[in-house]
């Protein structure tokens, strides 16, 4: 399949164990942030987004937790199971008419 | 509803050629947005287009040209093709402009280019 990154951060992680995937944003103006996972081949998917007034937000099998203070972001995934595994990106904006900035991403390992 | 929709999926072109990708919004979405993927750089914001008009430029030189039609369909253009525009470029829409909570980007497979 294709590369998206050929020296991105891995984390690997025991089938039907829980994923933290961790990302430090850069701006502290920024007020929107996003999580995309993208599989081989494939364009970057949705998977949740958060706002700056909000401390977590939760998905299905998904959580998304927010601190302002350390600029900090993280997703958590639930029973990570083999179709998780991808690279994953967080990305944030100061606004609707600002573009969004995508982080270098984390490649997901799922252990059998 | 169809996702986001790029053509074509491959291509190779030639360091001083042309390429124009194609990319069509899922329905109803009017803005689209152009990324350009590397290994090195990672997702680089290329610009986005509303209505026709292109609110949003990234730092990329005038070689990159895009257009939105009235059926929000857009096609960028890369003239004078070097080997460093070697890439995954990729296409997103949403509903309104910009993105923001609830109307996030959403993203097509991409056109692979290289260029040789």
């Amino acid at each position: 399949g294709e590369s998206v990154g050929l020296h991105l951060p891995t984390l690997s992680v025991q089938e039907g164990d829980n994923s933290i995937i961790n990302c430090a944003y850069s701006n502290s103006a920024s007020d929107y942030f996003i999580w995309y996972k993208q599989e081989s081949g494939k364009g970057p998917q949705f998977i949740i987004d958060i706002r700056s007034n909000m401390d977590k937000r939760q998905g299905q099998r998904v959580t998304v937790l927010l601190n302002k203070t350390v600029k900090h972001l993280s997703l958590q995934i639930a029973a990570t199971q083999p179709g998780d595994s991808a690279v994953y990106f967080c990305a944030e904006n100061m606004n609707r008419d600002d573009k969004i900035i995508f982080g270098k991403g984390t490649r997901l390992h799922i252990l059998p | 509803k169809a996702g986001v929709t790029q053509t074509p999926r491959y291509l190779i072109k030639t360091r001083g050629q042309q390429v124009t990708l194609s990319c069509s919004p899922i329905s109803g979405h009017r803005s689209v947005s152009w990324y350009q993927q590397t290994p090195g750089q990672g997702l680089q914001f290329l610009f986005e287009y509303f209505s026709e008009t292109q609110r949003n430029k990234g730092n990329f030189p005038g070689r990159f040209s895009g257009r939105q039609f009235s059926n929000s369909r857009s096609e960028m253009n890369v003239s004078t093709l070097e080997l460093g525009d070697s890439a995954l470029y990729l296409c997103a829409s949403s509903l309104a402009a910009g993105t923001g909570y609830n109307s996030p980007l959403h993203f097509g497979n991409g056109t692979r280019l290289t260029v040789t």
